[in-house]
């Protein structure tokens, strides 16, 4: 399978504690979304990489989260003194391009977190 | 920033009935509009999608819909069968100048449920 890949698929920590999620894009593709999911709703965006560059970041990524993808291919999402609230299903994405218009997003199976 | 909203949040249909899942969205700059299909525990996957300059696109069962006037598109299954059953998801994406993400704002989901 040649598609996107994350790992741990689950991962359970205390509160309090420091985790950090890997992504491998599709091969080629510049273009890496990092988004969560909770239970019953859609994904939310939380950052974007062009290559290497985090281009932009949502209000939803607070100062405890950061996201890396220091040569342009994998990235990770670190999420440090994790609360209960930040349990969910954390989502990576990729795509070639310019934009969303011309090359759709392809999801990873996610990391689900369990924050106790 | 773009609000997407979708309904129903749960259809139930009978095998070999038609499915509508309908959108709103808020941003009239938006010009790309995907479907994923999600079943319980795995990453979503795209199933249609449709750009602003097209009024409809078919995909054997599968079609999508998109009003610009009135902002809102819908996904059409025909004949649906118990596979069929999953969360689907509509999205719209808004292009950004100055290389800003133009990541997918996603609706809360619809769960079909395909009865026997």
């Amino acid at each position: 399978d040649t598609g996107v890949s994350q790992n741990p698929r689950h991962k359970i920590t205390k509160r309090g504690q420091n985790v950090t999620f890997r992504c491998d894009p599709i091969s080629e593709h510049n273009r890496l979304y990092w988004y969560r999911q909770t239970l019953g709703q859609g994904p939310e965006f939380l950052t974007y990489f062009q290559n290497e560059a985090q281009l932009e970041k949502s209000r939803l990524l607070s100062d405890r989260f950061s996201a890396e993808r220091p040569k342009g291919s994998f990235s990770t999402l670190e999420i440090q003194r994790t609360e209960q609230g930040d349990s969910a299903m954390y989502l990576c994405a990729s795509s070639l391009g310019q934009s969303s218009y011309n090359s759709p997003l392809h999801f990873g199976n996610g990391t689900r977190l369990t924050v106790t | 920033g773009e609000n997407v909203e979708q309904h129903p949040s749960t259809l139930s249909v009978q095998e070999g009935d038609s499915a509508v899942i309908k959108c709103t969205y808020s941003d009239s700059a938006s010009n790309y509009f995907p479907w994923y299909k999600q079943e319980l525990g795995k990453r979503p996957q795209l199933i249609i999608d449709i750009r602003s300059n097209v009024g409809e696109k078919k995909d054997q069962r599968i079609a999508v819909t998109l009003n610009k006037t009135a902002k809102h598109f819908s996904l059409h299954i025909t004949e649906t069968q118990p596979e069929d059953s999953a969360v689907y998801f509509c999205a719209a994406s808004t292009p950004r100048t100055g290389g800003g993400a133009d990541g997918l704002t996603f609706g809360k989901g619809t769960h079909l449920i395909i009865q026997p």
